[in-house]
């Protein structure tokens, strides 16, 4: 069982460059999610998803595109790359009624 | 909006040492549930430990255990026998119950502990 998986582990952009970020997950969890992680400010939520086909701004969505085609997975798109998205990209997925959110293992986004 | 506050941005304990880190928090909500995540080196983040407002009795996980504190709105983490394999980052968060469409987790700022040998 993979729990949460998340595709690159690591990568490195120039600015106005575009990627995708994948998150899958294999607990047939309803709920979604994107965060990111800098230096001392904790975890900001961007985007999150109650279900496939449906997607929601969290609190930084500004320069973030998501997509939940399949329910096990949920996308995370930089159309257009900033220095300010150098960051830890999390994904993390929870269940219907289930209280509890369970982590991928983190992307490392440098744009240069 | 809900706020998640961690005052001690560092925190050290000597092995098999207790040791507490706080976390503050508001909130409007009377029910709603409250976390603590650990991040080591390796970055993943791994639930500690958990604890519903509903329920009185503080959680406990092995050596982890919390206090909490509705009325103060208080969410301390108490590590006892504290290990090397202890030290990471942690994370106080919160989340909303069911029913409001966001089910997000609120983070604090994080306390980095570091076990001394």
């Amino acid at each position: 069982n993979a729990g949460v998986t998340q595709t690159p582990k690591f990568r490195v952009l120039k600015t106005g460059q575009s990627m995708t970020l994948l998150c899958a997950q294999d607990m047939n969890h309803e709920y979604m999610y994107w965060y990111r992680q800098d230096p001392g400010m904790g975890l900001r939520l961007i985007h999150y998803s109650v279900g496939e086909g449906t997607t929601a701004k969290g609190e930084v969505p500004d320069g973030y595109n998501v997509s939940r085609l399949k329910k096990q997975n949920f996308l995370l798109g930089l159309e257009s790359a900033a220095p300010s998205q150098t960051s830890v990209y999390f994904c993390a997925s929870a269940g219907f009624f289930q209280e509890t959110q369970y982590f991928g293992p983190g992307t490392r986004l440098l744009v240069l | 909006a809900q706020t998640v506050t961690q005052s001690q941005p560092e925190m050290s304990v000597q092995e098999a040492e207790t040791v507490t880190l706080s976390c503050t928090y508001d909130t409007s909500e009377s029910d709603y549930y409250l976390f603590w995540y650990k991040q080591p080196p390796s970055r993943q983040m791994i639930l500690v430990i958990r604890q519903e407002a509903y329920k009185q009795q503080n959680a406990t996980e092995n050596r982890f255990s919390v206090n909490f504190q509705k009325a103060a709105k208080s969410f301390s983490l108490k590590i006892s026998d504290s290990q090397l394999g202890d030290a990471a980052m942690y994370f106080c968060a919160y989340r909303r119950p069911e029913g409001f469409g966001n089910e997000k987790l609120t983070f604090g700022t994080g306390t980095r502990l570091t076990i001394i040998p």
